[in-house]
């Protein structure tokens, strides 16, 4: 079974910049998984922000962005806000018309 | 503007059928660029991707392993909604369930319902 990986909690300083990464349990992540990206509030559905590993979704910032580091698909938030606070995923196509998340990474911005 | 609204019981009983049904404004269930997703989220599972139907001349359908034995999605044309079904539920399928359009088949999910939460408690 595909286990997609995702730091369980990050912080970052408001202004500062941050990256969250999204892992294979076996193998490397590459643009082949259109990984993408969510952020999601307490309450709310989630948010799309990045798709196709680094196209923006309509009306997201250009302080956030998606790319392939290593390994594994990063998400990268330059210029942190306090309203970036937030619970992210990632989700890659693992094959066979399977999609799979990740565990999700709890941001902290302080 | 795409909108899907969620409907079903917030409560099932074990070895039950979980029913629940998203109803699509906006966009056509039988789209030939969308597909139609169900997607849960749990405090011990985190967000899980289900399954999900997409009409290409004719109806295609994909299901998560871990529940392949158990679940049906159906595309309901005349009334342009999408629903779910999860037979035999058990505590553990307890959470929110959403229901979300993915354009294109990219994992592009630019639209969701609002959630229901589901309880599975005798």
């Amino acid at each position: 079974q595909t286990v997609v990986t995702q730091e369980p909690s990050f912080s970052v300083s408001p202004g500062g910049t941050v990256t969250l990464t999204c892992g294979l349990s076996s193998g490397s992540v590459s643009t082949s998984h259109y990984a993408s990206w969510y952020q999601q509030t307490p309450g709310q559905a989630p948010r799309a922000l990045i798709y196709k590993t680094n196209t923006r979704s309509s009306g997201v910032p250009d302080r956030f962005s998606g790319s392939i580091l290593g390994n594994k698909a990063a998400l990268t938030i330059t210029g942190a806000q306090a309203d970036d606070e937030s619970d992210y995923h990632c989700l890659l196509y693992v094959g066979s018309g399977i999609w799979v998340f990740g565990g999700g990474t709890k941001l902290t911005v302080l | 503007q795409v909108q899907l609204q969620q409907s079903g019981p917030g409560l099932v009983k074990p070895s039950q059928t979980l029913s629940l049904t998203c109803a699509i404004s906006g966009d056509s269930v039988s789209s030939n660029s969308a597909a139609w997703n169900w997607i849960r989220q749990s405090p011990s599972r985190g967000l899980e991707w289900l399954g999900r139907a997409y009409y290409r001349s004719k109806w295609n359908y994909d299901y998560v392993a871990s529940v392949r034995s158990r679940i049906t999605i159906i595309p309901d044309t005349p009334n342009n909604q999408i629903s779910l079904q999860l037979n035999s539920v058990t505590p553990e399928d307890t959470a929110v369930y959403y229901c979300a359009k993915d354009v294109a088949g990219t994992g592009y999910f630019d639209y969701w319902g609002q959630g229901t939460l589901v309880t599975v408690s005798s």
